[in-house]
């Protein structure tokens, strides 16, 4: 698509339950990112893909977080037992291959899905 | 985790000044990138400095790096009301640079 697509954009869910969360990348874009955004402070880093694989999963936070992007396109990232402190919004961003024309350094963000856990 | 501090945390100011802010990292970097932030949406990339350069420009904004003070400033000149947004660094590490790592932010606030 012509930019990075998140669904849904708005999620409220009740403490303990299980959610998926949703990113369409640029097409043509190898690297898809998911970053965590709270309320006044700067995106935190949770897991990027390179492809299929996931390059860099330090960010997440604890084992109820999983992120998949089996066809190296479209990612879900996944919580389970949900807490109020996951309440945030989950920011996708995606680019092309390093060394390639679709790759100039920058992310391109999707609008984000804001999560709140009741 | 984050590796950039942004200051100040907020700016006040009137249309037509400048505004300037200011971001310190911790580690080595390859490249040092600005984002800016409407609220309650997604961010959209300003700029981006590689680590042998000093300064950038594009259009009203200008980019500093200085690797040895580990800084970097963004400037908007002749600010107008619809620069009001947050503003973030968003650092590249040396090693492993396909991750980006950002900072706190500046939120301006640019009067009419």
């Amino acid at each position: 698509g012509a930019g990075v697509s998140q669904t849904p954009s708005n999620k409220v869910t009740e403490k303990g339950k299980y959610v998926e969360l949703r990113c369409d990348p640029i097409s043509g874009h190898t690297a898809l990112y998911w970053y965590r955004q709270s309320l006044g402070q700067g995106p935190e880093f949770l897991i990027y893909f390179q492809g299929t694989g996931a390059a860099d999963d330090s960010g997440l936070p604890n084992d109820r977080f999983f992120a998949v992007r089996p066809e190296g396109s479209v990612s879900t990232l996944k919580i389970q037992r949900t807490e109020r402190g996951d309440s945030a919004v989950y920011l996708c961003a995606s680019r092309g291959f390093p060394g390639t024309s679709l790759n100039t350094g920058e992310l391109f963000f999707g609008e984000g899905s804001r999560l709140t856990v009741l | 985790s984050q590796q950039g501090e942004e200051d100040p945390q907020a700016l006040s100011i009137q249309e037509g000044e400048n505004a300037t802010m200011n971001c310190s990292y911790k580690t080595s970097i390859n490249n040092l990138q600005w984002y800016r932030q409407n609220s309650g949406r997604g961010l959209v990339h300003l700029i981006l400095i590689r680590s042998n350069e000093r300064e950038k420009h594009s259009g009203r904004l200008r980019v500093t790096l200085d690797t040895s003070k580990k800084s970097s400033s963004l400037l908007i000149t002749a600010s107008r009301a619809a620069d009001t947004a947050s503003y973030f660094c968003a650092t590249a590490p040396d090693t492993g640079f396909q991750k980006l790592v950002f900072g706190t932010g500046t939120r301006l606030l640019v009067s009419p």
